[in-house]
């Protein structure tokens, strides 16, 4: 398997652009998770889904962000619009789920928005 | 509230040297715990995780980690380090029960080798 994929690896814009960062699970897994690490704050969780179905989006730091999952083999993180703070690194990892089985994380995406 | 801490933000040790990273949580109950290591530009790896038994638990790469129930700790060991060590180290925390799935993650601890 190749594991968690996303794309872009790096993405550079300017602010007010909008941003989508996509994110392809390990196939069977039925969880996905999408997290921001940043210098500050950390590895933060932003939303979670089972199933394609959103669980907890506590994480998601303002109605500028949105993220959707339309199928099992694939999710998007969407920024609109983009601002600098927004620069950090982006994680998707995916799960077999219940809460003792090992999270796969992608490589990340890592965001600039100038 | 729910917390990790991991008091050493840098860690720098010669290469052979036994290394120790500690991890603090701050739990309703007794969670779920984990080590993960991320290298540069690369996603995060599980070292190893600890959920019941055995307060000892292995992982890969030679590492070893010991919950202490009493001291709300779950410090990462290895006896001898090598170069391809040099990483950062996260510690995290997760729900037993059902509900939100969510982890929590420490702040990591960088670590510096030294031929």
């Amino acid at each position: 398997d190749a594991g968690v994929i996303q794309s872009p690896r790096h993405e550079v814009t300017e602010m007010g652009q909008e941003v989508t960062l996509r994110c392809k699970p390990i196939s069977g897994h039925d969880y996905l998770f999408w997290y921001r690490q940043t210098m500050m704050r950390g590895l933060e969780l932003l939303i979670y889904f089972n199933n394609n179905v959103p669980i907890d989006d506590s994480g998601m730091p303002e109605d500028r962000f949105s993220a959707k999952m339309p199928n099992a083999s694939f999710s998007t993180l969407k920024i609109q619009p983009s601002e600098p703070r927004d620069s950090a690194v982006y994680f998707c990892a995916s799960s077999l789920g219940v809460h003792d089985n090992e999270q796969f994380f992608g490589p990340g995406t890592r965001l600039t928005v100038l | 509230a729910q917390s990790v801490t991991q008091p050493d933000i840098h860690i720098t040790v010669s290469e052979g040297a036994s290394l120790e990273l500690r991890c603090n949580y701050s739990y309703g109950a007794t969670p779920y715990l984990f080590w993960y290591v991320q290298s540069p530009g690369q996603g995060l790896q599980l070292l190893l995780k600890y959920f019941s038994g055995d307060t000892l638990v292995q992982g890969i790469k030679g590492f070893e980690a010991e919950f202490k129930r009493s001291q709300s700790s779950f410090n990462l060991r290895k006896p001898s380090v090598h170069w391809s060590d040099a990483a950062e180290y996260f510690c995290a925390v997760g729900p037993r029960t059902s509900g939100t799935y969510k982890y929590i993650f420490g702040t990591g601890t960088r670590l510096k080798v030294l031929a």
